[in-house]
């Protein structure tokens, strides 16, 4: 089955410091979003994206969150200035359809010092 | 607003057992349901899902799941529990609801299955 591909898996940083997360969504797909899950926390919604503009965002996705499809293959989730409460896991997702079951990549474990 | 409430953080269950996995959802419009399935160090892959039509779901690994809007509620079961059942349960909700895309999963905490032989 495809997948969608995120790199790194584990990213550490320290605070103030900008980091990009990569995906790679499935080929066919046209909706890309990410999630990210704080430890013991619920998985939440931050972004997503179609026709190459954000479509939705959630009220974390503040000003340090951008989104990029630079390629047309990568999908990248960019934060300027990382605070120590960004630590999280980050989730890429894609689906074909705005109904389309979401496919997610494993996640990029984001460790922020 | 949408919001999803599953009721225990972790579920202990013998192989061979009965499954249940509860799932509580609150929303304004009429929702889409979702159980996602997280294995260790996998993304979240999806179990089943609800959208309309018939209230009693079936999804990938035997899993099921019945709709009840009286109840607010979507459990997940599955008659008989394998080892390899044993990962991180979500269940998540979306709707079309003041602009909100139906790609926007709210989702649970989740719930930790444990199958012992």
């Amino acid at each position: 089955e495809p997948e969608v591909t995120q790199t790194p898996s584990h990213q550490v940083t320290q605070m103030g410091q900008e980091v990009i997360l990569r995906c790679v969504p499935i080929s066919n797909h046209l909706y890309f979003y990410w999630y990210r899950q704080i430890l013991g926390q619920k998985v939440e919604f931050l972004v997503s994206f179609y026709n190459n503009e954000i479509s939705e965002k959630s009220e974390i996705f503040d000003d340090q969150f951008s989104v990029e499809r630079p390629d047309g293959s990568n999908f990248t989730l960019k934060i300027r200035s990382t605070k120590l409460e960004d630590s999280a896991m980050y989730f890429c997702a894609s689906s074909v359809g705005v109904l389309g079951k979401l496919f997610f990549g494993s996640g990029t474990q984001l460790s922020v010092l | 607003a949408q919001s999803v409430t599953q009721l225990g953080s972790h579920v202990s269950v013998s192989e061979g057992a009965l499954v249940l996995l509860r799932c509580n959802y609150s929303s304004s419009v009429p929702p889409y349901l979702f159980w996602y399935v997280q294995y260790p160090n996998q993304g979240l892959q999806l179990l089943l899902k609800y959208t309309t039509g018939a209230t009693l779901v079936k999804g990938i690994n035997g899993f099921e799941a019945e709709f009840k809007k009286s109840e607010t509620s979507f459990h997940l079961t599955k008659p008989s529990a394998h080892m390899s059942d044993a990962a991180e349960y979500f269940c998540a909700v979306s709707a079309q609801h003041r602009g909100s895309t139906l790609g926007r999963l709210y989702f649970g905490r989740g719930t930790q299955l444990t199958v012992w032989p």
